[in-house]
């Protein structure tokens, strides 16, 4: 059974960093590309970060460009998201979540999710 | 960046009704879409990915079409089970969402 659980997040003040992180397993990490995707209470779903599978290459939303950072670790099946300089509007569920390629360019069909971690931005 | 729309926001049905939702893009997006179901507390499911392939496990009451900017999802038989809101998702974009509650 694939297995992705995200930890790390928490109540933090704007303007404040938070890292959060996803480990996974049951499948072979080093495979696949990962995104971060979040959902702010009671609203939809939005895409925010996207890794290769290999960590070459990475995407990023308008809205968190340049504040948050996307990284991997392929030898301890480990996601990350260096979230800095968060904004209330940053307050959501964020997902940990599967690309469905195979060691290829991302096909943006999200086939695992984690369960999410809560991020509140307030002060 | 593409704009996906869903409609309706809200749908009200009943056990073994059958349901349309509909997705329409801002510009082609070829056969570029997805489709997820979302229930109160956990996370989005792939139900369908190119706008018609049925993920495995996925029951064949589901099914996807369209192509270009306009693309649906139907339940040909509504279940107890199936009542929860339903996004479609191009690329990085995805519609804000339909859910269907119980008539």
């Amino acid at each position: 059974q694939v297995q992705l659980v995200e930890s790390g997040g928490g109540v933090v003040q704007p303007g404040t960093s938070l890292g959060l992180s996803c480990t996974v397993s049951q499948f072979t990490f080093s495979n696949y590309g990962m995104h971060w995707v979040r959902q702010a209470p009671g609203r939809g779903l939005e895409w925010v970060a996207f890794i290769w599978y290999d960590g070459s290459n990475e995407f990023y939303t308008a809205s968190v460009k340049g504040r948050f950072m996307i990284a991997r670790n392929n030898s301890r099946n480990k996601l990350f998201l260096q979230m800095n300089s968060l904004r209330a509007e940053d307050t959501a569920l964020y997902y940990c979540v599967r690309d469905a390629a195979f060691r290829s360019s991302p096909d943006w069909y999200f086939d695992r999710w984690g369960r999410g971690n809560q991020v509140t931005v307030s002060s | 960046d593409i704009q996906m729309t869903q409609s309706p926001s809200t749908l009200s049905a009943s056990v073994g009704d059958r349901v349309t939702i509909t997705c329409r893009a801002s510009q082609s997006t070829s056969s570029w879409l997805a489709w997820y179901q979302q229930k109160p507390g956990k996370a989005p499911k792939l139900l369908i990915s190119q706008t018609s392939n049925l993920e495995r496990g996925v029951p064949s009451r589901f099914s996807g079409s369209g192509s270009g900017t306009e693309f649906t999802l139907t339940i040909s038989s509504l279940q107890p089970d199936d009542f929860a809101t339903y996004y479609c998702q191009h690329l990085r974009t995805f519609g804000q969402g339909t859910k269907v509650d119980i008539k």
